[in-house]
């Protein structure tokens, strides 16, 4: 079974600045694809980025770019330019592909954004 | 474009009693899944149906949960008797179905249920 890590149950970053989330997966698959979902308080889970495993590079929207390491099993989400309105809680998740397809999800890090 | 539509958002109900809760998934999408999410966690499938087939319910607690999709559109989401460890969130999200089991799913906002 696949399992996702998300160590960092807690982050702070300064307005402008930029933070990195921290993911760690084990899986036995080779074709898989992650997820970086964003929660914020009124509970509505938006997707932020998403990166295809055989793909070696890194997706990016915006101010949103991820670091993919498939020898590690590590998949960090890099926030550029951090917003008030990025605040929210951030999940990780794996995504099994073909006929058993799920989502594997991890603990989350909530992510505060100072002024 | 409407997102994935979920009723009621909140529910209080006493233990025992049974709770019902509903999702429309975005228009065309043939995948739907149902998650359970505790406080601090992260969302964990219940089930998850292509068309009107419950093709994962490997984690649906069946002694008192169940599920339907008659019309492999909307789906209706039970618990009967409700217990106090059922306080959650129960998310229900959708995706195209249409790229071989690697689509994005994309999550309605979610019912929170407090069983008292």
């Amino acid at each position: 079974a696949q399992t996702v890590t998300q160590s960092q149950p807690e982050m702070s970053v300064q307005e402008a600045e930029t933070v990195t989330l921290s993911c760690t997966y084990d899986t036995s698959e080779s074709d898989y694809y992650l997820f970086w979902y964003k929660q914020p308080p009124s509970r509505q889970m938006i997707l932020v980025i998403r990166q295809e495993a055989y793909k070696q590079q890194n997706a990016t929207e915006n101010r949103f770019s991820v670091n993919f390491q498939k020898a590690a099993k590590s998949f960090s989400l890099k926030i550029s330019d951090s917003q008030l309105g990025d605040a929210a809680m951030y999940f990780c998740a794996y995504g099994s592909g073909g006929s058993n397809y799920k989502l594997t999800f991890g603990k989350g890090t909530l992510l505060t954004v100072n002024p | 474009e409407a997102g994935v539509v979920q009723s009621p958002r909140y529910k209080i109900i006493e233990k025992k009693q049974p709770v019902a809760f509903w999702c429309n998934p975005i228009s065309g999408h043939n995948t739907l899944y149902w998650y359970l999410q505790n406080l601090g966690q992260g969302p964990e499938l219940l089930i998850r149906y292509e068309n009107e087939e419950a093709v994962d319910d490997s984690q649906l607690p069946k002694d008192r949960f169940s599920a339907e999709r008659l019309k492999g559109v909307d789906s209706t989401l039970k618990i009967q008797p409700a217990e106090l460890g059922d306080s959650a969130v129960y998310l229900c999200a959708s995706s195209s179905g249409l790229a071989g089991g690697y689509e994005t799913q994309y999550f309605g906002p979610g019912t929170r249920l407090l069983v008292l």
